[in-house]
């Protein structure tokens, strides 16, 4: 059974560029979490998609968005990117979302110059 | 308000050494989940055990094993006989039953077995 597919695995932008970074669940998850994790302020979750929609929201700006397809693939986009955007994200995958055991990608690691 | 605290941040242990990482937690929930993964270098969060809140008993898997102490809001993790291949970050997470249902971990603790 496949894994949690990240792509791409490393990104180089430049500030004030966009982003899209893509995960693929496992077959049979419907349940898409996203976190950031950096040195600084650890792992921080950064939104849910449960068929389609937006379920749940962390606290971060509205640069910070994302989508989920029928096929339950999701893809997050962060626009105007800022040096403190660097980072390793992490997407999760779970059957139903409902606190239950997430299983994750290995991260797409973002660097903005 | 949730919080999950690894006050470990490094640990080095000599190869079949037994290893304690500790976490407490914090919420207001009375029905809630706690997890711990481990990430080694390539990245990858691995699942390693969940339990919740109305569930206190002591569960050992293999070298692993996870002790939940409500009384004292911990949920430590030992490694007994500990392996190089142990090495890794570990951390301890927790989510609540009315929440967001995201999980919040903690910061985390590097442990290091040396041959």
């Amino acid at each position: 059974k496949a894994g949690v597919t990240q792509t791409p695995r490393y990104l180089i932008k430049t500030r004030g560029q966009q982003v899209t970074l893509s995960c693929s669940p496992i077959s049979g998850h419907r349940s898409v979490s996203w976190y950031q994790q950096t040195p600084g302020q650890g792992l921080q979750f950064l939104f849910e998609y449960f068929s389609e929609t937006q379920r749940n929201k962390g606290n971060f700006p509205g640069r910070f968005s994302g989508r989920q397809f029928s096929n339950s693939r999701s893809e997050m986009n962060v626009s105007t990117l800022e040096l403190g955007d660097s980072a390793l994200y992490l997407c999760a995958s779970t059957r139903t979302g409902k606190n239950t055991e997430a299983f994750f990608g290995q991260g797409t690691r973002l660097t903005v110059v | 308000a949730q919080k999950v605290t690894q006050a470990q941040t490094e640990i080095s242990v000599v190869e079949k050494e037994d290893v304690t990482l500790d976490c407490v937690y914090e919420t207001r929930d009375t029905t809630y989940y706690l997890f711990w993964y481990k990430q080694p270098p390539s990245g990858e969060l691995v699942f390693l055990i969940r339990r919740n809140s109305f569930d206190e008993q002591n569960e050992i898997s293999g070298r692993y094993s996870w002790n939940f102490q409500k009384s004292t809001s911990s949920f430590n993790f030992t490694i007994t006989a500990s392996q190089v291949v142990d090495s890794a970050v570990y951390f301890c997470a927790l989510s609540e039953a009315t929440g967001a249902n995201n999980l919040f971990f903690g910061t985390g603790t590097r442990l290091t077995v040396i041959p």
